[in-house]
């Protein structure tokens, strides 16, 4: 119930490709899904965020697309950057306050 | 915008040793805070809720004796390692969401990586 499922484990793509990281939970509770980009060695950081009464958000190159009723959701990285290449976590929570369930991670490489 | 900092960002202990790691909100107050342990290579685990002026909330399978959490103000809360073993050895990272309004953005810290010899 509280688990989120991450895919893919890892991703390779070329400059300026578009990268697609999909995540699916179970409980329909939650209500908040955040994704985080993690560089090696550093804490991760907030990219984008979104709640279920939206099915699209875009910020600059990185969209979520959101599927309640697939209890699904996705990011989208536009023009894929070498600068991009990091370790990208969805997450999901209850509420404005609580913890956050995180899935298992995605190793982007974007190649020149 | 709203930074969280932690600290030490690396430190190496002897086992049998305790370590303490900090955990601030800088510019805003948090009286939830939480901390991760972080696997080379693996998803973040969360280990416990922060609680200000009160116990904090342990997840399933997390030693509360050994790892001590203080959230002594509403900007500050502190984990200790304590009787460290190698298997102690990780990245721990804290996090804080800003309270109030349409806030809901989790801040985490840069991490900590504790190394046990």
């Amino acid at each position: 119930q509280q688990q989120v499922k991450q895919s893919p484990q890892s991703l390779i793509v070329q400059k300026g490709g578009i990268s697609i990281i999909n995540c699916a939970y179970e409980n329909t509770a939650f209500d908040y899904f955040p994704w985080y980009q993690q560089f090696p060695g550093k804490g991760p950081a907030l990219l984008i965020a979104i709640r279920p009464d939206v099915s699209e958000k875009k910020e600059g190159r990185f969209t979520i697309s959101f599927n309640k009723s697939a209890k699904q959701f996705s990011l989208h990285i536009m023009d894929s950057q070498p600068g991009d290449s990091a370790t990208y976590f969805c997450a999901a929570s209850i509420g404005n306050t609580d913890k956050l369930i995180f899935g298992t991670g995605t190793r982007l490489q974007v190649f020149p | 915008g709203a930074v969280v900092s932690q600290h030490p960002s690396r430190v190496i202990c002897k086992s049998g040793t305790s370590v303490k790691i900090e955990c601030r909100s800088l510019d805003f107050q948090a009286t939830t805070m939480f901390w991760y342990r972080q696997f080379p290579k693996k998803s973040l685990m969360l280990m416990a809720t922060s609680n200000e002026g009160s116990k904090a909330t342990y997840e399933q399978g997390v030693e509360k004796d050994k790892f001590l959490i203080n959230h002594a103000s509403l900007t500050l809360s502190t984990l200790t390692v304590t009787s460290a073993h190698p298997e102690d050895s990780s990245f721990y990272i804290c996090s804080a969401r800003r309270p109030g309004g349409g806030g809901t953005e989790a801040f985490f810290g840069q991490g900590t990586r504790l190394t046990v010899v």
